[in-house]
């Protein structure tokens, strides 16, 4: 059984700053890892994605995040934010064969100060 | 391409109605997942369908929660009989699970509130 922890569950910044949302995730075989942003009173849309390859992976607006295999994680990192950038994110994963069912972490509120 | 389509977007039952959630996945993706979240519990998987075939059935939620796929373009999620606990956001999405892409593309939300 795969698990997936967002350790903070609120984070506040000011526009222009760096910001890195931490995802730890637990699961023994070969997976799937992703990002999600929801803003306010809308559905998740995707951010970017991780199974093979380079570790670090390019996604959309500015976002990265890094896999480490040897800690777990899975960060997602934006190097400035934007006010734009306040929402709910949420790190998943899923096995990468088999029934590629997702769990979610419990979500990280980004709040953006302009 | 149109995305994902739910309807109705709002719903308020009284407790012991049936509800029907309808959702439109995006045209060719062959898994539909529907979700429930609240504040508190976040997003709990409620049904998956590969291929129009029900590979999940929600576990603690099958006895009042019902999922069907009539084809590959229309779902529905019926809850019978509504409980005031039932009060969240419902979640569709679709994926089209093809040579590594799994994203799931999410629709809008229906949000449920049960009196």
């Amino acid at each position: 059984t795969q698990t997936v922890s967002q350790s903070d569950a609120h984070v506040t910044v000011f526009e222009g700053d760096s910001v890195e949302l931490r995802c730890n995730y637990s699961y023994g075989g070969s997976i799937y890892l992703s990002w999600y942003i929801q803003h306010h009173g809308r559905g998740l849309q995707f951010l970017l994605k991780y199974y093979s390859g380079n570790p670090v992976v390019q996604g959309v607006n500015g976002f990265e995040a890094e896999f480490s295999k040897s800690d777990s994680s899975f960060h997602l990192r934006k190097a400035s934010v934007h006010w734009s950038d306040s929402a709910v994110y949420f790190c998943a994963v899923s096995p990468y064969t088999g029934n590629y069912k997702y769990v979610f972490g419990a979500g990280t509120r980004l709040k953006v100060i302009a | 391409d149109a995305g994902v389509t739910q309807t109705p977007r709002h719903e308020v039952a009284e407790k012991g109605q049936t509800i029907i959630l309808k959702c439109e996945p995006v045209s060719g993706h062959n898994d539909l997942f529907w979700y429930r979240q609240t504040k508190i519990q976040g997003l709990e998987l409620l049904s998956y369908f590969r291929s129009k075939s029900l590979m999940e059935d929600g576990g603690a939620f099958k006895d009042r929660f019902k999922a069907e796929m009539l084809n590959s373009s229309f779902s529905t999620l019926k809850i019978q009989p509504t409980e005031p606990k039932d009060s969240a956001v419902y979640l569709c999405a679709s994926s089209l699970r093809l040579g590594g892409r799994l994203e799931q593309y999410f629709g809008p939300g229906t949000r449920l509130t049960v009196l």
